[in-house]
């Protein structure tokens, strides 16, 4: 266990539904970020929250929405998804990732599938 | 922004011998290399990282190695195992930035 969680592990949903992802983090880090994780491509960062606060934004459509209540959690909001939204979608964490060296450390992700 | 290739996609190696896969970045002023290790159903784990101040670090059977001349970094894995066989991921970083992750390797190690 890396000490970051997630949950669901795994999320079937309809195009017109409205689900949301959690993270959690116990290592005392003050820096976390959504990843998307598609078959073939590179690790895609959706979203990095820094002490509560969005600090980037990869040009994610609307359709996904983080919100970080603390800097031990991190949810993913979702509502109106497309098929090719289908991924594994990772958290992660690390201390401020305005430091050099920020090692991520990444929970076991969530198999979201959108039909 | 960094770029990252990495080669080659897929590795098939016997039990017993080296694997190594290659990661080329195009920011000159990278300095910081860590490599992941993704097991099926997990998310990856970082396994090694080096900086760039050195050239070559090791940790047991797993060494990666740094060319900044040529922009390069390799990982090496001497006596390979079947539990090695899982995806493998390299990853560069500027200063400050966030990581650029290449589009990883799929190590297989043949009892």
């Amino acid at each position: 266990e890396t000490g970051v969680t997630q949950t669901p592990r795994h999320l079937v949903m309809g195009m017109t539904n409205k689900k949301s992802l959690k993270c959690e983090q116990h290592l005392g880090h003050n820096a976390m970020y959504w990843y998307k994780q598609s078959a073939k491509k590179p690790l895609e960062l959706m979203f990095v929250y820094n002490f509560k606060e969005q600090t980037e934004n990869n040009s994610v459509p609307s359709r996904f929405s983080p919100e970080c209540p603390n800097s031990s959690h991190l949810f993913l909001h979702l509502h109106t998804l497309q098929p090719e939204d289908s991924a594994l979608y990772l958290c992660a964490s690390s201390l401020p990732s305005d430091r050099s060296t920020d090692t991520q450390y990444f929970g076991p992700g969530t198999r979201l599938t959108v039909l | 922004g960094e770029n990252v290739e990495q080669h080659p996609s897929t590795l098939s190696v016997q039990e017993g011998d080296s694997a190594v896969i290659k990661c080329t970045y195009s920011d000159s002023a990278s300095n910081y290399f860590p490599w992941y290790k993704q097991e099926l159903g997990k998310g990856p784990q970082l396994i090694i990282d080096i900086r760039s101040n050195v050239g070559e670090k090791k940790d047991q059977r797993i060494a990666v190695t740094l060319n900044k001349t040529a922009k390069h970094f390799s990982l090496h894995i001497t006596e390979t195992q079947p539990e090695d066989s899982a995806v493998y991921f390299c990853a560069a970083k500027r200063g400050y930035s966030t990581l650029t992750f290449g589009k990883g390797t799929m190590l297989l190690v043949s009892p």
